[in-house]
């Protein structure tokens, strides 16, 4: 298994700003994927973050608005760029280590 | 991934046995029947995966019908800590190079009570 830490846990910003998440994993992995969940929905695929590769993001995602980093094995970092109300989500990590594994999640109110 | 049909909610008594249906009629001969579950305000976690052969686990057993488009997952012996949202999923094992992705549908809300 793996264990994942995101931080912050949560967050409260303004809107226009702009907010990073770290994920860190305890272990080496080469998959790594970022999630969002809005208010009462399921959960929808932002981007997968691969070691040494740009990200590949969803329909509907783009860079300019949630550029990610993943400098190594074990960290990525997705940022919430310009951020609006609408963005107001809980934003999961996830990393495949022979199962896929979910952190806790980063839960982000935008005012 | 093939699409899931999962009930929106279901109650079950603690103690006793959950049985969460779904159905997955256009799954493909190469794709996995996943189910995770999500508690209130934690990440998903994984419960059980299968692709034909029924699986048990410590937490969970699964049945998969012969023609593979339907599975139920069976909580043994529902307790309060088990209400959550459940997901089933369809989709290529983790390691293959293709398919890798987790989508969630709507999954089962399942509310345990005593």
């Amino acid at each position: 298994s793996a264990v994942i830490s995101q931080k912050p846990s949560r967050d409260i910003c303004q809107r226009g700003t702009s907010l990073t998440i770290q994920c860190q994993v305890d272990s080496q992995v080469t998959m790594m994927f970022w999630y969002r969940q809005q208010p009462g929905q399921s959960l929808t695929l932002i981007a997968t973050a691969n070691q040494g590769s740009e990200a590949t993001y969803e329909s509907g995602f783009v860079i300019d608005k949630f550029p990610i980093s993943r400098p190594n094995l074990t960290f990525s970092t997705l940022t919430v760029s310009n951020m609006s109300p609408e963005d107001s989500s809980i934003y999961l990590c996830s990393v495949i280590a022979y199962e896929q594994y979910f952190g806790p999640g980063t839960r982000l109110t935008v005012t | 991934d093939a699409k899931t049909t999962q009930p929106p909610s279901m109650d079950c008594a603690e103690g006793r046995a959950a049985n969460l249906p779904c159905n997955h009629s256009t799954i493909s001969g190469n794709e996995y029947v996943y189910w995770y579950r999500q508690i209130h305000s934690q990440g998903p976690q994984y419960i059980i995966h299968g692709l034909k052969n029924n699986e048990t686990n410590e937490m969970a057993s699964l049945i998969i019908t012969e023609d593979r488009k339907s599975s139920t997952l069976i909580l043994p012996h529902a307790t309060l800590r088990d209400t959550a949202v459940y997901y089933c999923i369809v989709r290529v094992a983790h390691h293959k190079a293709a398919g890798n992705k987790l989508t969630f549908g709507g999954g089962t809300r399942v509310l345990v009570k005593p």
